[in-house]
């Protein structure tokens, strides 16, 4: 079983659309949590962290659900330019390192 | 400030050949990655650097070495180049690894083609 998991989609949806993203992670000892975004052929570049409590930056809100071990990402009135990939990712505090989803790709249509 | 650099952005090598990647950052980060990334894998880690002199294997190791040159210098050394290494290699850096909110702060990536 992989340690973070995602449905790799992709998720088509029209502008103005909302759209959730779920992610699954398998280690309890997970400390922090982020999303980050990849454009096609580019470097992945960090969306926002997640906190417990949760948190949003504009049309974007995080969740973190550790009873069930997961984290959610919402994009609400869809852009065109927030077509890419969306990658969930753990950090175990204990190993300094971060475990990298294969990501959900998004395509938004006019 | 130009962030996290690599080169060669491209390269093509033949099975059996050597080559290094070269990665460099100028944010004063402690702390530096390599990762490769192939089509429904994700982002695997092949080794890291915590710190000025040290380095660790990540989840991927073999086939690979590294050496952190110095605090802005991390390389990537594969030895004896295989087919199965065709992949996108990114460098990352951060401040201090395994900090709670720590951000990786990434290179734009070598695409490795070996034949």
């Amino acid at each position: 079983r992989k340690e973070v998991e995602q449905d790799p989609g992709p998720f088509n949806v029209p502008e103005g659309a909302t759209v959730a993203f779920n992610c699954t992670y398998s280690n309890s000892a997970s400390q922090s949590f982020f999303w980050y975004r990849q454009d096609c052929r580019k470097e992945p570049k960090l969306l926002m962290s997640v906190y417990s409590s949760g948190n949003e930056d504009g049309r974007f809100t995080a969740q973190l659900n550790r009873a069930s071990q997961y984290i959610s990402l919402l994009i609400r009135d869809s852009k065109l330019s927030d077509s890419a990939t969306y990658l969930c990712v753990v950090n175990i505090l204990s190993t300094g390192k971060l475990i990298f989803g294969q990501g959900t790709t998004l395509q938004v249509k006019p | 400030n130009a962030g996290v650099t690599q080169t060669p952005k491209f390269q093509v090598l033949k099975t059996g050949q050597s080559m290094t990647l070269q990665c460099a950052q100028d944010m004063n980060h402690n702390s530096m990655y390599w990762y490769r990334q192939d089509p429904g894998m994700g982002l695997r880690l092949i080794y890291y650097s915590a710190s000025e002199g040290t380095t660790d294997k990540g989840e991927v190791p073999n086939g690979y070495n590294v050496s952190r040159l110095n605090k802005r210098e991390f390389s990537l050394r594969l030895e004896s180049a295989a087919p199965s290494q065709t992949s996108v290699y990114f460098c990352a850096s951060s401040v201090l690894a395994g900090e709670t909110g720590e951000t990786q702060y990434f290179g734009p990536g070598t695409r490795l083609l070996v034949l």
